[in-house]
Formats: C-alpha cells, structure tokens, sequence
C-alpha cells in the first residue's frame, strides 16, 4: 500500500489549458503539503493544510488552487497553464509539526506545458 | 526563508569508502534539521529529524550530527554500498511548519 499517492505520474497538457494533480494519504496524518521542484532541483514548499485548513500558502500566482475535502486528500488545481509551470510537483503528510516528525513524499508529478 | 546549502553537489566513491555530506543552515530561529535519501524515480525517505544540538542519530551505516550553534550537520555514510547511490536532501524547518530544502548531494557508488 503506498502510503502517499499522486495521481496522474505524468501529465503533458497545452499552455492555457486548466489540470488537477491528486494526492492521497492513507497515513492517518493531519497535515498535507504541496511541494514544487524547480528547475533548480530545489524542492520548494507552496501549500500546507491541516485538517482541511489552509496553513501555508507561499508565494504561488492564484492560478493555483489546493482543494482539501477532507484530511487525507489535498488537490492541487492548476488554472490557464503556462509554460513555466512545467515542473515536478510532490505532495507530502506528516502527523502534526515537522520539529518532531518527518514529511512522507508522494512519488511526485511530472507537468510539461507546451 | 532560510537558505539551506549543501556539499559537494555530487560525490562518486568506490564501494567500502566510507563518506560524508555537509548541510548548512542558518542558526538563528532554528527548529529542526531533516535529511531524505532520494533514489532515482521513488519518494524522498526520512533518514533522520534532528533538534538537538550535538544530536547524533544511526541508522545502519549512516549515522548524522548537528550542531545548532554553528549551523551545519554531516551525514556519514560507512562501508558506502551501490544501492546507498541516491540525493540525499537537507531540509531545515521554518516558523510556520515547512521545510526548506538544500539542493541536495548526489551520491554514486561504484562497485
């Protein structure tokens, strides 16, 4: 059983096109995350929820929606892509703060905008 | 937000070397230290959280310090074996519950 699951694994769309990434965590944890990696190969925090409430919403253009309908779902929905939007995209959980717990990764989402 | 920096940026070793990575932080506001292995096309793996400084953590053959005051931690690797070639990630926890992470060091081990 995989314990957070993205889904889809690859996804190539067109620029102005609207996509959703999913991700599911049958971990019991409170806390999700969405994580980009960027063409740095840094993997950068974008949102957190916890018990379906926004916590961490980085400096991310409003084209970019999470959606969590209950704890152990965290959407990610993607308005007019756009070709810089290409990228990996990891979802995370952790049961409450990070200071005494560690993130369990998604196997991530590839995104190519064209 | 923190800037986490991480060295080498890549290491090649022959298996049986015995290795290790550095992980620098800024000191100040610090909350807690992670290191993530990375294969290749999988999820990044929790190898160990830290919080204390002069923490030392084992897990096997790899074992990590930290040092909060400082503001760096080493990941040591003994007996380094192929499947041990992987990123390994440094993430350093902000104020707010997120992780910022190094650029990681890619770690190859030939046999």
């Amino acid at each position: 059983d995989t314990a957070v699951s993205q889904t889809p694994k690859y996804l190539v769309t067109q620029m102005g096109n609207d996509k959703s990434i999913k991700c599911e965590q049958n971990l019991g944890h409170d806390t999700m995350y969405w994580y980009k990696q960027d063409s740095k190969k840094f993997l950068k925090i974008m949102f957190s929820y916890n018990n379906k409430e926004l916590i961490i919403n980085e400096t991310v253009p409003n084209r970019f929606s999470p959606k969590s309908p209950d704890k152990a779902h965290l959407n990610l929905h993607i308005n007019s892509l756009e070709l810089g939007d290409s990228a990996v995209y990891f979802c995370a959980s952790s049961q409450s703060t990070l200071r005494n717990t560690e993130a369990f990764f998604g196997q991530g989402t590839r995104l190519t905008v064209v | 937000i923190l800037n986490v920096e991480q060295s080498p940026q890549s290491l090649h070793v022959q298996e049986g070397d015995s290795t290790n990575f550095t992980c620098s932080f800024p000191s100040s506001n610090f909350y807690a230290l992670h290191w993530y292995r990375w294969e290749t096309a999988k999820s990044p793996e929790a190898l160990f959280v830290m919080t204390l400084n002069g923490d030392e953590k084992k897990k096997g053959r790899i074992s990590a310090t930290l040092n909060t005051k400082e503001g760096y931690s080493y990941l040591y690797i003994k007996g380094s074996q192929p499947e041990d070639s992987a990123t390994y990630l440094c993430a350093s926890m902000e104020y707010g519950n997120k992780l910022v992470f190094g650029a990681g060091t890619i770690l190859r081990v030939k046999s």
